[in-house]
């Protein structure tokens, strides 16, 4: 089974300043993949980032960044420069790349606040 | 700009009463998904269809809910008797499995059961 880690319930950053998001994740599968979603208080779910387990290089989409440490079963979001849109909940979640079912398991979610 | 559609976006209705829930798929996408979400268990599976046809639904209380697909364009998801439990929100996400592993998600219904 899959597991999903965030231990950080809540987060404050400057506007303008970086911020990482910590996610670590449990497989015994070799072939996955990992995301990033954002949720603001409207209820969506945006997706933000993905990084296969495959991938040699970090995924980049403009000020998102995935910090992906294969060995420590980690993918950080790292967002820059942060905006006060960027306020909201973000879930890490995981799905199996392989043969089998690639339904997503999510992590308890992390709260951004961003600070003016 | 292709997106999931659901409808409808909220729902409040008295404990026992049936529920129907619509989701509309990006075109061209071979997965559909439903999820839900509460506080107290955040987002979990309920139901998966690829190409209509159902591979998973061990998420859901089989006694009460249920999920269709009767077109590539349409999937639903059907409580009833509804219960105050089944408050959250409701979402459906759908993908193209074989070119990305990237679930898209509709806006979500909010469900509330008196």
């Amino acid at each position: 089974a899959q597991k999903i880690t965030q231990t950080q319930p809540g987060m404050f950053v400057q506007e303008k300043e970086a911020v990482t998001l910590d996610c670590t994740y449990d497989t015994s599968d070799p072939s996955y993949g990992l995301f990033w979603y954002k949720q603001p208080s409207s209820g969506e779910m945006i997706f933000l980032i993905y990084q296969g387990s495959y991938d040699q290089q970090n995924a980049t989409e403009g000020r998102y960044s995935l910090n992906f440490q294969k060995a420590r079963k980690s993918a950080n979001l790292v967002i820059s420069a942060s905006q006060l849109g960027d306020s909201a909940m973000y879930f890490c979640a995981m799905s199996l790349t392989g043969a089998g079912s690639y339904q997503l398991t999510f992590g308890k979610g992390t709260k951004l606040s961003v600070i003016p | 700009d292709a997106r999931v559609t659901q409808t409808p976006r909220h729902k409040v209705t008295e404990m026992g009463q049936e529920v129907t829930m619509r989701c509309q798929p990006i075109l061209g996408h071979n997965t559909v998904f439903w999820y839900r979400q509460t506080m107290m268990q955040g987002l979990e599976l309920l139901a998966y269809f690829r190409n209509r046809a159902p591979l998973d639904d061990s998420g859901m209380p089989k006694d009460r809910f249920s999920a269709e697909m009767p077109d590539a364009t349409l999937a639903t998801l059907k409580i009833q008797p509804s219960e105050p439990r089944d408050s959250a929100v409701y979402f459906c996400a759908s993908g193209l499995r074989g070119l990305t592993d990237t679930q898209y998600f509709g806006p979500g219904t909010r469900l509330t059961v008196l």
